[in-house]
């Protein structure tokens, strides 16, 4: 079955930089897309970033364009998120998910907390 | 681009039905039939419920439904059962020029 392990996450500083994990397996990685959707503490979900099935297109909020960045490794079935010069209100339960039909997020992970804290 | 609007609570007994509404414009919701809906628990990561506005995904109940009438998408829980307890949100793809998608501002279920 579908299986979607995030990790990485911790607390940084704010200004800091983190890079995020999603180890998938279950099914052929390589023919989804892959969002990174994230949940701030007691709020509600966040869309983050989308990469292709094949990295040729990337998609961000706006809240984060230039400063992360997503990007996958079909090889190792993994898919990444770089998060620079990280604020406060970065501060959340990161997850990934697999793109499904009519650009639903059809399967998730279980998530990372990301703290960013002096 | 803000999130789409949902009520921030809705309640019902065990075997009624309740619906949740969803307002989005007609540059999401209402432009593209790409709405769906998540249930979250308590401490969980989001299942999909409903995808492509109406349709269930393998293993997701019948009691729930979707539907979609222009700007605004509602999902449908009937038979309330005390496992639906849970939070709901709902999401659409977007030509905004700031997102590719949207969630909803998300709603609490309670089953009294």
């Amino acid at each position: 079955q579908v299986q979607l392990v995030e990790s990485g996450g911790g607390v940084v500083q704010p200004g800091g930089s983190l890079r995020l994990s999603c180890a998938a397996s279950g099914f052929t990685f390589s023919s989804y897309g892959m969002h990174w959707v994230r949940q701030a503490p007691g709020k509600g979900l966040e869309w983050v970033a989308f990469i292709r099935y094949d990295g040729s297109n990337k998609y961000y909020a706006d809240s984060v364009k230039g400063r992360f960045t997503i990007s996958r490794d079909n090889s190792k079935n993994t898919l990444y998120l770089q998060m620079n010069s990280l604020r406060a209100e970065d501060t959340a339960v990161y997850y990934c998910a697999k793109e499904g039909r009519g650009t639903a997020m059809a399967h998730w992970g279980q998530g990372t907390l990301v703290t960013v804290s002096s | 681009q803000s999130a789409l609007t949902q009520p921030a609570s809705v309640s019902g007994s065990p075997g009624q039905s309740i619906t949740i509404s969803c307002t989005g414009t007609s540059s999401d919701v209402g432009g593209y039939n790409y709405v769906s809906w998540y249930q979250q628990h308590p401490g969980k990561a989001p299942k999909l419920m409903i995808y492509e506005v109406s349709n269930r995904p393998s293993g997701v109940s019948n009691r729930f439904s979707g539907s979609k009438s222009g700007n605004t998408a509602s999902l449908t829980i009937s038979g309330l059962q005390a496992e639906d307890e849970a939070d709901y949100y709902c999401s659409s793809y977007t030509s905004s020029s700031t997102l590719l998608y949207v969630f909803g501002t998300g709603t609490k279920v309670t089953v009294l």
